[in-house]
């Protein structure tokens, strides 16, 4: 079982770059998100997808885009790295949150330094 | 709006005693709750879930939790802990009915296990 997978696992990127963590599942879930972790906090929801062709913000979308193409994958890309998106990334997916509180399983995390 | 409080940012206990890690919430509608864990560099593991059934609700690993609507409660407990029950402990509350929002996480609660 595989689950949810996500990479990199770790990266370290420059001011200014660009990249795409990649996020994929082989649950068949409708629901898809993407996380960030600060150091000390709980997670906050960056992006979220209810279907294939379906995105919508979160909390702290600001410096991200998603897209979702297929029901099983959903990248987020960041366009111009910032100091202040160093941080742990988490991919997660679930059936339906709609569906009286279905499990969201998550991936392993991504820890992203910008320097 | 949904809201979690998780009143201690950090608990240390020995081994073989109790464990209560506190978490209150605030929630418009009938909430579903979560316990995860999260142990050092890993992802996100689901301990229990509350979902408008039984109020005591036993999870993985010998926890539980009691959801007290009359005091938006829902602690987490274990009679006895374990070294490997050392991680953060995440609070997290989701509130189907008011849209396609996803979960809203506590800060945290470190748990130590003292030998």
């Amino acid at each position: 079982n595989a689950g949810v997978t996500q990479t990199p696992k770790f990266r370290i990127l420059k001011i200014g770059q660009s990249m795409t963590l990649q996020c994929t599942q082989d649950m068949n879930h409708n629901y898809m998100y993407w996380y960030r972790q600060d150091p000390g906090m709980g997670l906050k929801l960056i992006y979220y997808s209810v279907g294939a062709g379906i995105t919508d913000k979160g909390e702290v979308p600001n410096g991200y885009n998603v897209s979702r193409s297929t029901t099983e994958d959903f990248p987020l890309r960041l366009e111009l790295a910032a100091p202040s998106q160093t941080s742990v990334y988490f991919c997660a997916s679930s059936y339906s949150i709609r569906e009286g509180g279905n499990t969201i399983y998550f991936g392993e995390g991504s820890w992203l330094t910008v320097v | 709006a949904q809201s979690v409080t998780q009143l201690d940012s950090h608990v240390s206990v020995s081994e073989g005693t109790p464990v209560l890690l506190r978490c209150n919430y605030s929630s418009s509608y009938s909430p579903s709750l979560f316990w995860y864990v999260q142990h050092p560099n890993k992802g996100l593991q689901l301990l229990l879930k509350y979902t408008s059934a039984a109020t005591l609700v036993k999870g993985i690993n010998g926890f539980e939790a009691e959801f007290k609507k009359s005091e938006t409660s829902f602690h987490l407990t274990k009679p006895s802990a374990h070294m490997s029950d050392a991680a953060e402990y995440f609070c997290v509350v989701s509130d189907p009915d008011t849209g396609r929002r996803a979960l809203t996480f506590g800060s945290g609660t470190r748990l130590q296990v003292q030998p």
